[in-house]
């Protein structure tokens, strides 16, 4: 089985402040990891993903995620926030090896950024 | 261009209407699937189409009916739905879909539906 665990629900940071966006996981070999964004009354849009290669990974926004093999993380961070990266974060994970190949997503943190 | 498009962006239907949304994808992508999403929970997988050939059913009650006409469109006809089915329709596609992940998905805006 794979799994994915967002272990806080709301994170709420001040504008201008860095950020980060917990996200850890379970697989059988290999992961591939994903972050997503969901604005409001809006679909999922991808932020960046890790495959493999480079620990630290950049994506769209300023954001990048670091892929840590021995914590089974993948931390969303941004050196400073905005007031427009209010949204709902999904992590996901797929493997080779696990679940078909499907992904599976976390039940996403609320980011709050506050002016 | 990396949009998915969806119609209708808000549904509303009886439980004995028949309805259908309408996804639409002009990337090349070979793959489409249907998630439904409850607010602020994660999108559950429903359906995958890979070469337009269904690849994945997630055990979805046949009130809900996919189709994939050609590689670029993806229907899901709906049928006497239940008020609990009353959720957010998401449509994304990827390049392909192997079966060994790591396939990144776009997803279209969604078709927010209430059933009556």
């Amino acid at each position: 089985a794979q799994s994915v665990a967002q272990p806080e629900d709301q994170v709420n940071v001040a504008e201008g402040n860095p950020l980060t966006v917990k996200c850890t996981y379970s697989v059988s070999g290999n992961p591939y990891l994903f972050w997503y964004v969901q604005y409001p009354n809006r679909g999922l849009q991808f932020l960046l993903k890790y495959i493999t290669g480079d620990n630290l990974v950049k994506g769209s926004y300023g954001f990048e995620a670091e892929f840590n093999k021995s914590q089974t993380s993948f931390h969303l961070k941004k050196p400073s926030a905005l007031v427009s990266d209010s949204a709902l974060y999904f992590c996901a994970v797929s493997s080779l090896t696990t679940n078909a190949g499907k992904s599976t997503f976390g039940d996403g943190t609320t980011l709050t950024v506050k002016p | 261009d990396t949009e998915v498009t969806q119609t209708p962006k808000h549904l509303v239907m009886g439980m004995t209407n028949k309805k259908s949304l309408k996804c639409e994808q002009h990337m090349g992508h070979r793959a489409m699937y249907w998630y439904k999403q409850k607010a602020k929970k994660p999108p559950e997988l429903m359906f995958v189409y890979s070469y337009e050939k269904l690849s994945i059913n997630e055990s979805v009650p046949s009130r809900f009916s996919p189709e994939c006409p050609n590689s670029s469109l993806l229907n899901l006809h709906l049928h006497a739905l239940q008020p609990e089915d009353s959720a957010l329709y998401l449509c994304a596609s990827s390049q392909d879909f192997s079966g060994q992940g790591g396939e990144t998905q776009y997803f279209g805006p969604g078709t927010r539906l209430l059933v009556l």
